[in-house]
């Protein structure tokens, strides 16, 4: 069974400092993978997704995420912090070969902005 | 339209209540799931519908009973709920899948229950 690991539960950062917020999964093969965001009491808004191609991927509110096979990882990053961005961060994986679509969700990072 | 909407937003019900959430998307989606989401953890998976038919229920209980009428609805009716159900219920929607090709999911916004 697949799995997602952020390993930093929190994280505390500066207002327009930068910011990398790690993901690892396992999986067999090349999965499809995910950012969330999530406001206190919102839903799920979708930051950027990787399916296939250039490693680099580029999404809204200026976050971009870097798909790394060898390390199984899938971090995303912003080069300066908004305090707008404090949330929870959730990164997921989809399975190619379930043909239910599921989502395998890791445990989700939050983020904090200072001042 | 690409939007999955919930209603209603909040909703506090007693333990004795029968209450039903609702989701719609008219994104020609065939596939809906409910999610239910405790305070700081990720979303839980509890059903799955494909072309209206329950294809997954993640062993939840019977206190819970979803429903899809028709192919852009889908209801999760509640019933004699305990206060630990209390949590955000997330819907999505995606295209159904099938061997080898991954359909993304669209959220809606939640519907906050408090169960007292």
């Amino acid at each position: 069974a697949q799995s997602v690991t952020q390993p930093d539960i929190h994280i505390t950062v500066s207002e327009g400092a930068s910011l990398e917020l790690r993901c690892n999964y396992s999986y067999g093969a090349t999965p499809y993978l995910f950012w969330y965001v999530q406001s206190p009491g919102q839903g799920l808004q979708l930051l950027l997704k990787y399916f296939s191609g250039d490693t680099l991927v580029q999404g809204i509110k200026g976050f971009e995420a870097e798909f790394k096979r060898s390390q199984s990882s899938f971090n995303l990053r912003k080069p300066s912090v908004h305090w707008s961005d404090a949330a929870e961060y959730f990164c997921a994986v989809g399975e190619p070969e379930n043909a239910g679509n599921m989502l395998t969700f890791g445990g989700g990072t939050r983020l904090m902005v200072k001042p | 339209d690409t939007e999955v909407t919930q209603t209603p937003k909040h909703l506090v019900m007693g333990m004795t209540n029968k209450k039903s959430l609702k989701c719609e998307q008219h994104m020609g989606h065939r596939a809906m799931y409910w999610y239910k989401q405790k305070a700081k953890k990720p979303p839980e998976l509890m059903f799955v519908y494909s072309y209206e038919k329950l294809s997954i229920n993640e062993s939840v209980p019977s206190r819970f009973s979803p429903e899809c009428p028709n192919s852009s609805l889908l209801n999760l009716h509640l019933h004699a709920l305990q206060p630990e159900d209390s949590a955000l219920y997330l819907c999505a929607s995606s295209q159904e899948g099938t061997g080898g090709f991954y359909n993304e999911q669209f959220f809606g916004p939640g519907t906050r229950l408090t169960v007292l």
